[in-house]
């Protein structure tokens, strides 16, 4: 079946633009997660999206950075006023339910470059 | 492109010999731990996992060992392949049912024919 998609794969944008990122998880996962990739680095966990209930929002670097999750399904990352230090990987994973031992299954991630 | 590799730690080796790749983490609270793939220009990719209570899983070439008295992982992957060169990564939750992963830097594996 389809896995969790991106969009777009690459974006290059001027430092104080703002950029949304978009992510379609795999259909039915309840769960929804944002990670952050600087090169050379590891996953940075941003956000996390389950069901209805409130987002967990604790790794979020500024208030510059919001996501939303629309419907329980698609979800979008905002980063406004972007600076240079934002470029990195942005990635997305959903899994089936909440739980610590679920499976987080992995798009293929938004590369963001701020000049 | 740029390869996120390239600052890691990493591991050379031939094909045919077996890998071993190493995790350590710090909170013995820990009760999931999982590997993950990542080839250049892609996601993460889910190899294998293991729970606190266990000591040793196997998959398809494959093998997780924790040891949990030095919190140590590792990940050891038999007769490698130059399709399995990537980074390496290993991830915990940190709490009890608790979704969101910690993941550690990791290593990547370079395969030479």
């Amino acid at each position: 079946g389809a896995g969790v998609s991106q969009s777009p794969s690459n974006k290059v944008t001027e430092k104080g633009k703002d950029v949304e990122l978009r992510c379609d998880p795999i259909s039915g996962h309840t769960a929804l997660y944002w990670y952050r990739q600087s090169l050379g680095q590891g996953l940075e966990f941003l956000i996390y999206f389950q069901g209805n209930s409130a987002p967990d929002k604790s790794g979020l670097p500024s208030d510059r950075f919001s996501a939303e999750r629309t419907g329980g399904s698609v979800s979008t990352l905002t980063i406004q006023r972007t600076q240079q230090e934002d470029s990195a990987v942005y990635l997305c994973a959903s899994s089936p339910n909440r739980g610590g031992t679920d499976t987080q299954y992995f798009g293929p991630g938004t590369r963001l470059t701020v000049l | 492109g740029e390869s996120v590799g390239l600052h890691l730690p990493t591991l050379s080796v031939q094909e045919g010999d077996n890998s071993i790749i190493n995790c350590a983490y710090s909170n013995s609270a820990s009760d999931y731990f999982i590997w993950y793939k990542q080839e250049s220009g892609k996601g993460p990719q889910f190899i294998i996992d293991i729970r606190s209570n266990m000591d040793k899983r196997q998959g398809q070439r494959v093998t997780v060992l924790l040891n949990k008295t030095v919190k140590h992982l590792s990940l050891q992957i038999a007769a490698t392949q130059p399709g399995d060169s990537a980074v390496y990564f290993c991830a915990e939750n940190r709490r009890s049912g608790y979704s969101t992963l910690t993941f550690g830097k990791g290593t990547m594996l370079l395969v030479s024919p």
